[in-house]
């Protein structure tokens, strides 16, 4: 089965910088790439997604960029703000495959 | 849209006591979901229904049974809470054969503790 590895655990970055989560996977049939931001208390919501058409996207100061040869996919914050301060989840998984496999989490601390 | 509820919020279960975790989604979705969060473990899923009907075992399904009620509602149950089960319950959502088939949506979760 798929295996999803993020790094890092924790990442503490100043107010203004940014902030870049690495994953890999296992299984080179994956092509879908979602992240997902959790806020204390609350569910994890998509913030963006990459399918393995495309090698990078972006939304504002988010972007995400997938690496299919090495099998590894990237989020990107920029311009960071104290309301990006949460754990985020890296998962893969592919069409026709409903299941999604999850990274073990980043926590994102943004120091103003 | 309320997307995906779930029931109850909070739960404390003494060892051996059985309980139903109740999910709904208003977006008629086909897949639905029960995942586990535990501590530097991410999210491992418990079972899920690719369709009304239907219902798979995920990556840790042992000491739980599911029941897909209708297209809207998926049960999670614990027929003899042990401490092990201690965790927060994530429900999900996707829609199945779509453009956007792979994409799930996550209810707030079950804090749920067992002494």
């Amino acid at each position: 089965g798929e295996n999803v590895e993020q790094h890092p655990s924790t990442l503490s970055v100043q107010e203004g910088d940014s902030a870049v989560i690495k994953c890999t996977y296992s299984d080179s049939a994956s092509n879908y790439f979602p992240w997902y931001k959790q806020e204390l208390g609350k569910g994890p919501q998509l913030i963006i997604d990459i399918r393995s058409n495309v090698g990078e996207k972006k939304d504002q100061r988010i972007a995400v960029t997938l690496n299919k040869t090495a099998k590894h996919f990237s989020l990107h914050i920029t311009e960071t703000q104290p309301e990006d301060s949460a754990v985020y989840f890296c998962a893969a998984s592919r069409t026709g495959n409903e299941k999604l496999t999850f990274g073990t989490g980043t926590r994102l601390t943004i120091i103003p | 849209n309320a997307g995906v509820t779930q029931t109850p919020k909070f739960q404390v279960l003494k060892t051996g006591q059985s309980m139903t975790l109740q999910c709904a989604q208003d977006m008629n979705h086909n897949s639905m979901y029960w995942y586990r969060q535990d501590p530097g473990m991410g999210l491992r899923l418990i079972y899920y229904s690719a369709s009304e009907g239907t219902t798979d075992k995920g990556e840790v399904p042992n000491g739980y049974n599911v029941s897909r009620l209708n297209k809207r509602e998926f049960s999670l149950r614990l027929e003899s809470a042990a401490p092990s089960q201690t965790s927060v319950y994530f429900c999900a959502s996707s829609e199945w054969g779509g453009n956007l088939a792979d994409t799930q949506y996550f209810g707030p979760g079950t804090r749920l503790t067992v002494l």
